[in-house]
């Protein structure tokens, strides 16, 4: 079974918009952790936010927050004011467990296009 | 502080030969990780490994391919009698063991011919 969903296999938003990027993920663990990573046409990956599982807050970093809904297994990226520089690949991606060591499990990734 | 260093950045080999993949952590960080991605896919785990031990490597295929991360030096993947079907990028990923970002390299694009 897919740990990590994302039903988005592209986006398109007009720049200076906000986008919602899905992620679905399954874990029978209490402590997990939820990441979101970029990946530009150069091929590099970005890390852009955090959510641990027991965090009550939703994570915001900058432009980006993660809507993070426990009871449905959701871990949506929300990018405001897209920038054409947005433009990317994105993976969702969770640890589970609380061990640091563990490995990240990635979703398939959504292409975001920002138009001008 | 320089972050974390993967060489070749690029690869070419042909079917039947070896590839080796460097991996250089960040200063002070003891764990690495790698990662494959074949084309239009997400990164999967292959092998997790701090200083001298291989601590999980339930990703790795279980032939041709081999890690190692020595006391002294980058962590190597390492593959032997390559085929086209492992043409991919390769990402490797360290942890301080405090935080719980992994911090990727810039990956090595391998490409089989």
């Amino acid at each position: 079974a897919q740990k990590i969903t994302q039903t988005q296999p592209g986006m398109f938003v007009q720049e200076k918009e906000a986008v919602t990027l899905d992620c679905t993920y399954d874990t029978s663990d209490q402590s997990y952790g939820l990441f979101w990573y970029k990946q530009p046409s150069s091929g590099e990956m970005i890390f852009l936010i955090y959510q641990g599982s027991y965090d009550e807050q939703n994570a915001t970093e900058g432009r980006y927050s993660l809507n993070f809904q426990k009871a449905r297994k959701s871990a949506n990226l929300v990018i405001s004011a897209s920038q054409l520089g947005d433009s990317a690949m994105y993976f969702c991606a969770m640890r589970e467990g609380r061990e640091y060591g563990n490995k990240l499990v990635f979703g398939a990734g959504t292409i975001l296009r920002v138009k001008s | 502080n320089a972050g974390v260093m993967q060489n070749p950045r690029h690869l070419v080999r042909r079917r039947g030969q070896e590839a080796r993949l460097r991996c250089s952590p960040m200063k002070g960080h003891s764990h690495v990780y790698w990662y494959r991605q074949l084309p239009e896919e997400g990164l999967k785990f292959m092998v997790y490994l701090q200083k001298e031990n291989i601590i999980d490597e339930s990703g790795m295929p279980k032939e041709r391919f081999s890690a190692e991360f020595p006391k002294e030096g980058p962590s190597i993947l390492r593959i032997q009698q390559v085929v086209r079907g492992d043409s991919a990028a390769y990402f490797c990923a360290s942890l301080p063991g405090t935080h719980d970002e992994q911090f990727f390299g810039p990956g090595t694009r391998l490409t089989v011919l």
